[in-house]
């Protein structure tokens, strides 16, 4: 069956590490995002890719990075300079013509800072 | 541009009873309608959508929403309310073309009373 994977679906980060979240999706999507989901604060965009080797800022873009090296796959690095990033995020994916086709969304990975 | 007002955070109902969860978009073009249910530590699951044709649109597990383009709104109703219905509910709007992104609300979590 098709569908977005994320792993891990928990994941303990030390202050000062950089953290890298997996997004695989074998729908044949051509655009994929990132969202970071807190308590109240609904979903909010990190990045989005419309193509390979293309992507760009969402709302928070500060403190994290992406790659878009092939269509299936858009990992998420946390960087240091994230000084807040304990949150729940999620990976999207869509087709990118048609916007009433709606977003996939993967299981999440939940990152914590120790 | 598009955005989602969900008003209120939280909302419970008993069992049994009829679930109305409001939902009301501001988009310049035509919009395309979603509502995604949440349940904890997973992802987004789509619901039902609304894009064009019949403006009452059913979904999964009973529920079905009205898109009312004179009140701009998009309510999500269930006639009758089950523990399973505990979740946080999304409701979110895309355009076309430039304004194909989806825009998500803020959510709102609802509680089932026995």
């Amino acid at each position: 069956d098709g569908g977005i994977t994320q792993s891990p679906k928990y994941l303990f980060r030390k202050e000062g590490q950089n953290v890298t979240l997996s997004c695989e999706q074998n729908l044949n999507h051509d655009a994929m995002y990132w969202y970071r989901q807190d308590p109240g604060q609904g979903l909010r965009l990190i990045y989005y890719s419309q193509i390979v080797n293309d992507f760009q800022k969402g709302d928070i873009a500060e403190g994290y990075s992406v790659s878009r090296e092939k269509k299936e796959s858009f990992p998420l690095t946390v960087t240091s300079a994230q000084k807040n990033p304990t949150a729940f995020y999620l990976c999207a994916s869509s087709r990118i013509e048609g916007a009433n086709y709606g977003y996939t969304f993967g299981s999440g990975t939940r990152l914590t800072v120790v | 541009a598009q955005s989602v007002t969900q008003l209120g955070s939280h909302v419970s109902v008993s069992e049994g009873a009829l679930v109305l969860l409001r939902c009301n978009y501001s988009s310049s073009v035509p919009p395309y309608l979603f509502w995604y249910v949440q349940y904890p530590n997973q992802g987004l699951q789509l619901l039902l959508k609304y894009t064009t044709g019949a403006t009452l649109v059913k979904g999964i597990n009973g529920f079905e929403a009205e898109f009312k383009k004179s009140e701009t709104s998009f309510h999500l109703t269930k006639p009758s309310a089950h523990m399973s219905d505990a979740a946080e509910y999304f409701c979110a709007v895309s355009g076309s073309g430039a304004n194909s992104k989806l825009t998500f609300g803020k959510g709102i979590t609802l509680s089932v009373r026995p």
